[in-house]
């Protein structure tokens, strides 16, 4: 398996405007986990998923910030307006239920700069 | 509520250098611990957990921790370092049993100098 794959690598865009992150899941994971790393506040939970439901999002800074689970294989993350303190680092995880090893798969992140 | 503390935000040691990152940790029962590394431009990466039994937990890249539950602490530890080991380590506590969702410390910088 490729491991969780996040697209773009990185998303330059000026304020106001909308920015989609994208997360593909490892194969079979039947948990998957956005978080925010910036400078001030370390890295933050946003929302999961459990079997593409959302369990909790209550770490979703805003109404401006959403997120869908459409299948198994595919996540998003949508900001509508972007504004620069929502720069920072997104990173996407997934964890399958049946690893009793609990481990987080991390992607490599999306580096977002709302100018 | 769990929730993790590491208190130093930066660590430099020296190559070759013996290592020991802090970590401390509230949680009202026993708790799933972990250590993670994330180099530069990188995802995190797992280098070791604790689950139960022995308190000394080997990683992978020649990093072990302890659990010492008086102390609620789950201290990262490398006997030498190795320039390659500048990253940022987190240290995470997760909750037993439902669904496990962990908490993760705000992390320590690790700079290695030559």
């Amino acid at each position: 398996d490729a491991g969780v794959i996040q697209s773009p690598r990185h998303e330059v865009t000026e304020m106001g405007q909308e920015v989609t992150l994208r997360c593909k899941p490892i194969s079979g994971h039947d948990y998957l986990f956005w978080y925010r790393q910036t400078m001030m506040r370390g890295l933050e939970l946003l929302i999961y998923f459990n079997n593409n439901v959302p369990i909790d999002d209550s770490g979703m800074p805003e109404d401006r910030f959403s997120a869908k689970m459409p299948n198994a294989s595919f996540s998003t993350l949508k900001i509508q307006p972007s504004e620069p303190r929502d720069s920072a680092v997104y990173f996407c995880a997934s964890r399958s239920d049946r690893d009793r090893d609990e481990k987080l798969f991390f992607g490599s992140g999306t580096q977002l700069s709302v100018l | 509520a769990q929730s993790v503390t590491q208190p130093d935000i930066h660590i430099t040691v020296s190559e070759g250098a013996s290592l020991e990152l802090r970590c401390n940790y509230s949680y009202g029962a026993t708790p799933y611990l972990f250590w993670y590394v994330q180099s530069p431009g990188q995802g995190l990466q797992l280098l070791l957990k604790y689950f139960s039994g022995d308190t000394l937990v080997q990683g992978i890249k020649g990093f072990e921790a302890e659990f010492k539950r008086s102390q609620s602490s789950f201290n990262l530890r490398k006997p030498s370092v190795h320039w390659s080991d500048a990253a940022e380590y987190f240290c995470a506590v997760g909750e037993r049993g439902g669904s496990y969702i962990p908490t993760f410390g705000r992390g320590t910088s690790l700079i290695v100098h030559p």
